[in-house]
């Protein structure tokens, strides 16, 4: 059982350049989402889905971009990427808002 | 807006100490506050998790405690030990509401011999 499974785990990329990271989760999950974490600020979600064609926004949404067109899949992009998304992304999911499983973090550097 | 206020920032313990931290939070409609444990280079684990039906809850050598008037809950570590060394992370959401876990940010536990 593989869990959530985030790819790929280390990214560098250029200012201005974008890219997608990826999340699949074989638990037949209805909620997933996307949170970033930077030193001192926490986890911090960028965006959810409570099923498969449903996203909503979360806390700092500006420069990503999701969509959820099956149940297991629930992939970030990076539109035009920033110094300021140098982040950890962690992707987690759950059979409620609450109870999550996070994958093991996708290291982004934007030069 | 923060919605749930997390201290100490860090905490260093004995080793069989207890270790405590506190959390806050503002919205009285959440109704589920777990805590999640992540060692470095790894993803957040939910450790424990509490509803606001009861003031306390105890798994093993953690136990979280729960005051619904002051909109506080605590996590105790009992018998800290190095393998305790994480950064914690309280949190709460309303989850019959459907909506997203919001994370305090983050206390990070050191636990020496």
């Amino acid at each position: 059982n593989a869990g959530v499974t985030q790819t790929p785990k280390f990214q560098v990329l250029k200012t201005g350049q974008s890219m997608t990271l990826q999340c699949a989760q074989d638990m037949n999950h209805e909620y997933m989402s996307w949170y970033r974490q930077d030193p001192g600020m926490g986890l911090r979600l960028i965006h959810y889905s409570v099923g498969a064609g449903i996203t909503d926004q979360g806390e700092v949404p500006n420069g990503y971009n999701v969509s959820r067109s099956t149940t297991e899949d629930f992939p970030l992009r990076l539109l035009s990427a920033a110094p300021s998304q140098t982040s950890v992304y962690f992707c987690a999911s759950g059979r409620n808002t609450g109870e999550l499983f996070f994958g093991e973090g996708s290291r982004l550097t934007v030069l | 807006q923060q919605q749930v206020k997390q201290s100490p920032q860090s905490l260093i313990v004995q080793k069989g100490g207890i270790s405590i931290i506190n959390c806050a939070y503002e919205n009285t409609a959440f109704d589920y506050f777990p805590w999640y444990q992540q060692f470095p280079g790894k993803g957040p684990a939910l450790l424990i998790a509490i509803r606001p039906d009861v003031s306390e809850k105890k798994e093993g050598r953690f136990t979280i405690s729960f005051n619904k008037s002051a909109k506080q809950f605590s996590l105790h570590i009992m018998d800290s030990q190095p393998g305790d060394s994480a950064t914690y992370f309280c949190a709460a959401s309303w989850v019959s509401g459907n909506t997203p876990l919001v994370f305090g940010k983050g206390t990070r536990l050191s636990v020496i011999a």
